[in-house]
């Protein structure tokens, strides 16, 4: 079945720096790789996500990169504001979209400092 | 606003005690998800509904059962909990749970507390 490895499980930046977050997935079939932002008190919140089509795409601030033949995918978050503090969490299909469902990696928990 | 709703917010519960948790969804999916969060660990996939049919049981103790009597609603009945228990319910709901391929919209979840 599928793993989703995630890092690193915490990231402190300045405001107004980069982050990256990054994924590592074991099914070469999977397709589908979203990224969640999760805010204290709330549920998780899809606010990117990338077939395998692509090998980049980028909304505002943040874009996310995938390199299928090493199996990894990355957050990117540019001009980091306060804001961007939440835990994050990529995912992945398992066994390979049949059937499958999404799993989840550990989490990153950025946090932001003004 | 996320489209959808969980109820209640926070749950405090004596191992002995039975209660459940609701979930609506506002968005027109078709599937709909249980998932637990603990502290630590990744999400942790329960239940999945398909067109009110369960497509997948992960495992879980039979001290939980879930329902769906419709493709809005999904509740999970919750009846003689242990201490380990203790964690945030996720409810999720997506367009197509066949394919793990659909974005997923999450609820804020219920906060359970097992005393």
């Amino acid at each position: 079945g599928e793993n989703v490895e995630q890092h690193p499980s915490t990231l402190s930046v300045q405001e107004g720096d980069s982050a990256v977050i990054k994924c590592t997935y074991s099914d070469s079939a999977s397709n589908y790789f979203p990224w969640y932002k999760q805010e204290l008190g709330k549920g998780p919140q899809l606010i990117i996500d990338i077939r395998s089509n692509v090998g980049e795409k980028k909304d505002q601030r943040i874009a996310v990169t995938l390199n299928k033949t090493a199996k990894h995918f990355s957050l990117h978050i540019t001009e980091t504001q306060p804001e961007d503090s939440a835990v994050y969490f990529c995912a992945a299909p398992r066994e390979g979209n049949q059937g499958g469902k999404l799993i989840f990696g550990q989490g990153t928990e950025l946090s932001v400092k003004p | 606003e996320t489209g959808v709703t969980q109820t209640p917010r926070h749950l405090v519960m004596g191992m002995t005690n039975k209660k459940s948790l609701k979930c609506e969804q506002h968005l027109g999916h078709n599937a709909m998800y249980w998932y637990k969060q603990s502290a630590k660990k990744p999400l942790e996939l329960m239940f999945v509904y398909s067109l009110e049919e369960r497509v997948e049981n992960n495992s879980v103790p039979s001290r939980f059962s879930p329902e769906c009597p419709n493709s809005s609603h999904l509740f999970l009945h919750l009846h003689t909990l242990q201490p380990e228990d203790s964690a945030l319910y996720l409810c999720a709901s997506s367009q197509g749970a066949l394919l793990g391929n659909s974005p997923l919209h999450f609820g804020n979840g219920t906060r359970l507390t097992v005393t």
